[in-house]
C-alpha cells in the first residue's frame, strides 16, 4: 500500500483565492482526519470522518473551512476565500484502529 | 482540556545516551499513543498503551503509564542521530476515535 496520498504537497496562494487541499487514505481504513500544525499551535484536529460521514467537525476554524468525503476512497478540504493565518501544514491521516497513519501534508502559504 | 502537554519542550543529548519525555494528561484516558514526527514529514505511530496497561515496550522504546498520576513516559535507550525527531503524545477521550496530540517534545541526538 502506498500510504496516505495528500496532494498538492506545497501550495502557494493569494488571499482570497479559493484552496482544495486532497487526500486518498488508506484501503480499507474507516476513519480519516484532516489536522493542522503550526509553529504556534501545534497539531489541531480539524474534523474527522467515519465511513464517509462527518463526526465531529468542532475543530474547523470558521465557515470559510469545509470538507467532504465523497467516498472511501477520497477526501478534500476547502478553504474559500483563503486568508494569510492559514497558512501551515495540513495533514490527513486514516485509521482502521486507534493507530493512525499520516500522509506527508500539503504546506499552504497563503499570501 | 484533555490535551497532553509533553515535558521537556526540547531535550539535546549524546549519542548513545538514553532520552526520557514524559507527557500529563488532565481527564480519564482509555488508551495514550506515543508518534514521532522527522522535520518536514508526517507523524509515524510508535506505540499504543492501554489505560490498564503500566509499561509496553518495542525495540529501543519503553514507555510508562501512571493513571493515578495522569502521566506517561517515553524512554528511548541507546539513542542514535537518526531519533532526532519531535515526539507526540495522544490522548483519547472516553468515546470515539478522536485522540488529541501534545504539543511535542524536539529531540536533538547529537553524533
Amino acid at each position: 500500500d502506498a500510504g496516505v496520498i495528500q496532494s498538492p504537497r506545497h501550495e502557494v496562494t493569494e488571499m482570497g483565492q479559493e484552496v482544495t487541499l486532497r487526500c486518498k487514505p488508506i484501503s480499507g481504513h474507516d476513519y480519516l482526519f484532516w489536522y493542522r500544525q503550526t509553529m504556534m499551535r501545534g497539531l489541531e484536529l480539524l474534523i474527522y470522518f467515519n465511513n464517509n460521514v462527518p463526526i465531529d467537525d468542532s475543530g474547523m476554524p470558521e465557515d470559510r473551512f469545509s470538507a467532504k468525503m465523497p467516498n472511501a476512497s477520497f477526501s478534500t478540504l476547502k478553504i474559500q476565500p483563503s486568508e494569510p493565518r492559514d497558512s501551515a501544514v495540513y495533514f490527513c491521516a486514516s485509521s482502521g484502529g486507534k493507530e493512525q497513519f499520516f500522509g506527508p501534508g500539503t504546506r499552504l502559504t497563503v499570501l | 482540556s484533555q490535551q497532553g502537554e509533553e515535558d521537556p519542550q526540547a531535550l539535546s543529548i549524546q549519542e548513545g545516551e538514553n532520552a526520557t519525555m514524559n507527557c500529563s494528561y488532565k481527564t480519564s484516558i482509555n488508551n495514550l499513543q506515543w508518534y514521532r514526527q522527522n522535520s518536514g514529514r508526517g507523524l509515524v505511530h510508535l506505540i499504543l498503551i492501554r489505560s490498564n496497561e503500566r509499561e509496553k515496550h518495542s525495540g529501543r522504546l519503553r514507555v510508562t503509564l501512571d493513571t493515578s498520576k495522569k502521566s506517561s513516559s517515553l524512554l528511548i535507550t541507546a539513542s542514535r542521530a537518526a531519533d532526532t525527531a519531535s515526539y507526540f503524545c495522544a490522548t483519547d477521550r472516553n468515546y470515539g476515535q478522536n485522540f488529541v496530540f501534545g504539543p511535542g517534545t524536539r529531540l536533538s541526538v547529537l553524533p
